[in-house]
């Protein structure tokens, strides 16, 4: 069966800092990976989706950014975080069926 | 391009009683549909999905919701609700095989009270 892995759970970070949030599937091969933000209160952003190594699109502009050095490992990078950076954060893969399986995610605060 | 609307932010509810959360849906293709939940502080789960076939569709937990083409809806229902339902609940829709255009709605929070 396939599984999704994410970490760390939870972090807080100063203004500023950078950031490395990284996504692991286990189970399946060449899955489309995904990167959400959910700010509190509020729905799901899509932030990155890749459908292949090195093949990444961006939906939001920001200073996030996103790698998949392997087939089945999604990395969210930032150099310098912002407050308004702050939220949930959530991996997910998908498959042919369309639909997405979620990570249990990664809480982020900054201050 | 697709979009979800879910009008409810907020529904509670007493427990035992039945809830309905709606959700409208717009597209110009061929859509699959999701009811995904989200318990705090936890991921997604997936709770049903209509990709074709019967438009009534349903959950091991007693959910069901239906595909309705003509109304472009797909609201989720439970004839009676329990405490352990509280949670937040995403429609979703996906208008091709590779999950590429997945679209959330805005999420709903059932509260269900005691």
């Amino acid at each position: 069966s396939q599984t999704i892995h994410q970490w760390p759970a939870t972090l807080v970070q100063p203004v500023g800092s950078p950031l490395s949030l990284e996504c692991t599937v286990e189970g399946t091969s060449n899955p489309n990976l995904y990167w959400y933000r959910q700010a509190a209160g509020r729905g799901l952003q899509l932030l990155f989706y890749s459908i292949g190594i090195d093949q990444i699109s961006s939906e939001v502009p920001q200073n996030l950014s996103a790698s998949r050095p392997q087939d089945r490992q999604f990395i969210l990078s930032s150099k310098k975080l912002l407050l308004s950076d702050s939220g949930f954060y959530l991996c997910a893969w998908g498959r042919g069926t369309g639909e997405l399986f979620f990570g249990e995610g990664s809480r982020l605060t900054v201050l | 391009a697709q979009s979800v609307t879910q009008l409810d932010s907020q529904v509670p509810v007493f427990e035992e009683a039945p809830v309905e959360l709606r959700c409208n849906y717009s597209s110009s293709v061929s859509v699959y549909l999701f009811w995904y939940v989200q318990y705090p502080n936890q991921g997604l789960q997936l709770l049903l999905k209509y990709l074709s076939g019967s438009t009534l569709v349903k959950s091991i937990n007693g959910f069901e919701a239906e595909f309705n083409k003509s109304q472009t809806s797909f609201h989720l229902r439970k004839p009676s609700v329990h405490i352990s339902d509280t949670a937040e609940y995403f429609c979703a829709v996906s208008g091709d095989n590779y999950g590429q255009n997945f679209v959330f709605g805005p999420g709903t929070r059932l509260s269900v009270l005691p």
